[in-house]
């Protein structure tokens, strides 16, 4: 059965560090992995997509890399701002039946 | 704007009350689905729907029913609220239930049962 653990599960640090969130799944059979942020009382936002072939996405001050023999993926913040403050996910894609598995997430927040 | 709309955003049952989670989106997707999130879990997925009169059970259908009459909605039943209800759900909407295509989650509803 597959299963997402992220760690830390809260994490501090001043602004403008920067920061590596990690992402860790038991079955590297994944489709692809994606990294949403979710502010309190919003929905979830989606950051970077890497699909199963790939190796790393960016956007802006943010990389995502997939390491699937290993089963890793790491969110890179650089710079980090307070309004990266929220909490980050990841998930995966598995099979056919549509069920995306989710990490627990990991709460950031950053010190101004 | 275009999106998934969840009503309510709060709600206090107590416990053996009934009630209905709306959600509806106007983006003509074809896959909703609802999952629940709890603290220190990641999101679980209560039931799912791949278009209009199609459903299937996620990982944790118990106490919950949905239908799915057409493409914009997909309302979420509790039949008899339990305290192991309490929790925030979301609801989502896409193309075609990957990842590739894109999600797009409602600000979720956050229900205590008491």
């Amino acid at each position: 059965k597959q299963e997402v653990t992220q760690i830390p599960a809260a994490l501090s640090v001043p602004e403008g560090e920067n920061l590596v969130l990690n992402c860790s799944f038991t079955d590297s059979a994944i489709y692809n992995l994606q990294w949403f942020r979710q502010d309190p009382g919003k929905g979830l936002t989606s950051l970077l997509l890497i699909q199963s072939s790939q190796r790393e996405q960016t956007s802006g001050r943010l990389n995502a890399s997939l390491d699937k023999s290993s089963g890793r993926s790491t969110l890179y913040i650089a710079a980090s701002q307070p309004g990266d403050s929220a909490t980050y996910l990841c998930a995966v894609s598995v099979d056919s039946n549509y069920q995306l598995i989710w990490g627990a997430g990991t709460k950031l927040i950053i010190k101004p | 704007n275009a999106g998934v709309t969840q009503t309510p955003k709060f709600q206090v049952l107590k416990t053996g009350q009934s009630m209905t989670l709306q959600c509806a989106q106007d983006m003509n997707h074809e896959y909703m689905s609802w999952y629940r999130q709890d603290p220190g879990m990641g999101l679980r997925l209560i039931h799912y729907s791949v278009g209009a009169g199609i459903t299937d059970q996620g990982e944790v259908p118990n106490g919950y029913n949905v239908s799915r009459s057409t493409t914009e909605d997909f309302p979420l039943r509790l039949l008899s609220a339990a305290p192991s209800q309490t929790s925030v759900y979301f609801c989502a909407s896409s193309q075609a239930g990957r990842l590739e295509y894109g999600y797009t989650f409602g600000s979720g509803t956050r229900l205590t049962v008491v």
